[in-house]
């Protein structure tokens, strides 16, 4: 199995400031046909898991573009520039380019 | 709009059968581009897969897909009738306390997920 590794595993942010979160996979999440499949959700207190980020960089509908993806192959980045307190929960990565799929352990984000 | 809604009981006995029950709105569960998945969240395991359920038409069949820690004890039943994906997940026991969510799998991507459900696992 893939294992992805989170750091840090928390994160307390000053609103309007930046923060980055970064994930490390054991093997390539680059595929045969050109896709890298790493995502990035983030859980608000007591919610479900919600996408932001598809394929290292692509923001899904309705994302503020103060959410940004990086990276390739193994180690990937996420940044949250201008933090708002909207933005606090936890955010995880994951992959889904071999089953089964694998998530990291998940980084909490609070408001200082 | 894609929007799933979970139901079914909160809690089982160790040793029983827990059934969850996910209904799909906006989207088809014979979808040809998609994939029904079972995904559990606990504090010991944090998220991990469970599994998937998936049509596609050129092969006129069904394909179900499952996590080692589950496999024979798991099933995961589409149910074109109701438009909807069934869990059932056999011989519980504390370990398989969990909130349990279903999600589409959509092209490789998880994009919209169930409300969850908590279910608890009694001795």
């Amino acid at each position: 199995d893939i294992v992805m590794t989170q750091t840090p595993l928390s994160l307390s942010v000053i609103p309007g400031q930046s923060a980055s979160i970064s994930c490390k996979s054991t093997q390539s999440l680059l595929h045969t046909d050109g896709e890298t499949y790493l995502f990035w959700y983030l859980q608000k207190p007591g919610q479900s898991p919600q996408l932001l980020i598809y394929e290292v960089y692509k923001r899904f509908s309705a994302v503020p573009d103060r959410f940004s993806g990086s990276g390739s192959g193994t180690d990937f980045t996420l940044r949250i520039s201008r933090v708002e307190a909207e933005d606090v929960g936890t955010y995880y990565c994951m992959q889904s380019i071999q089953l089964p799929r694998t998530f990291g352990q998940g980084t909490k984000v609070e408001i200082k | 709009q894609v929007q799933l809604r979970q139901s079914g009981p909160g809690f089982a006995k160790s040793s029983q059968t827990v059934s969850l029950a996910c209904a799909i709105s906006g989207d088809s569960v014979s979808s040809d581009t998609a994939a029904w998945n079972w995904i559990r969240q606990s504090p010991s395991r944090g998220l991990e897969w469970l599994g998937r359920t998936y049509y596609r038409s050129r092969w006129s069949k069904w394909h179900n897909d499952y996590a080692a820690s589950v496999r024979g004890r798991m099933d995961i039943i589409p149910d074109s009738s109701r438009n909807q994906f069934s869990l059932q997940l056999t011989f519980v026991t504390s370990e398989d306390t969990a909130v349990y969510y279903c999600a589409r799998e959509d092209s490789i991507i998880f994009d919209y997920w169930g409300q969850g459900t908590l279910i608890t696992v009694s001795p």
